[in-house]
């Protein structure tokens, strides 16, 4: 069963550019999370999409944002992009069947904004 | 919103000791509290979790004990190896709909020595 890929895997980015990151979700999962992580903060929650609906959101600006495709693949988008939005973007995808809870985290796209 | 800390941010053990690590959650409604190893340039992965209506689990080396009534929960490794080195996260979540919702800790970075 292939695991939850991400694309890009590295991206480079200037101050004020927008961005697009791609998630491909296992087979069969519908919930989508995003994390980004940073070497300051750790993992923190983007938001989380089930059957293309944002059923939750952290946290951040307006600026990021994302969707859900009905094939359950997911895309968030930052735009405007600032110096601080460098960092690893991680997705995860979950059954969440009942009381399993466990994410499936991808590899994740490091972004670098100059 | 959920505060995840985490302590200590770095620990290191000589192989065959134990290694604890402790985390504190300030929501009272977070029910479902999982850890997630992280090796150098790889994904996060699930190794443990617990309910709030359990006090401990084992898995093999692996325990984890909760106490709801302090907010605190720990990771115990013992007989640790080398392989054990990584970051390891704590995080707490309020369970059902927000399972993909996960407030994580800031990690702690463990160094196994040979």
């Amino acid at each position: 069963k292939a695991g939850v890929t991400q694309t890009p895997r590295y991206l480079i980015k200037t101050r004020g550019q927008q961005v697009t990151l791609s998630c491909s979700p296992i087979s069969g999962h519908r919930s989508v999370s995003w994390y980004q992580q940073t070497p300051g903060q750790g993992l923190q929650f983007l938001f989380e999409y089930f059957s293309e609906t944002q059923r939750n959101k952290g946290n951040f600006p307006g600026r990021f944002s994302g969707r859900q495709f009905s094939n359950s693949r997911s895309e968030m988008n930052v735009s405007t992009l600032e110096l601080g939005d460098s960092a690893l973007y991680l997705c995860a995808s979950s059954r969440l069947k009942g009381d399993t809870g466990e994410l499936f985290f991808g590899e994740g796209s490091r972004l670098t904004v100059l | 919103g959920e505060n995840v800390e985490q302590h200590p941010s770095t620990l290191s053990v000589q192989e065959g000791d134990s290694a604890v690590i402790k985390c504190t959650y300030s929501d009272s409604a977070s029910n479902y509290f999982p850890w997630y190893k992280q090796e150098l340039g790889k994904r996060p992965q699930l190794i443990i979790d617990i309910r709030s209506n359990v006090g401990e689990k084992k898995d093999q080396r692996i325990a984890v004990t909760l106490n709801k009534t302090a907010k605190h929960f720990s990771l115990h490794i013992t007989e640790t190896q080398p392989e054990d080195s990584a970051v390891y996260f704590c995080a707490a979540s309020r369970g059902g709909s927000t399972l993909g919702r996960l407030y994580f800790g800031r990690g702690t970075q463990l160094t196994v020595w040979p």
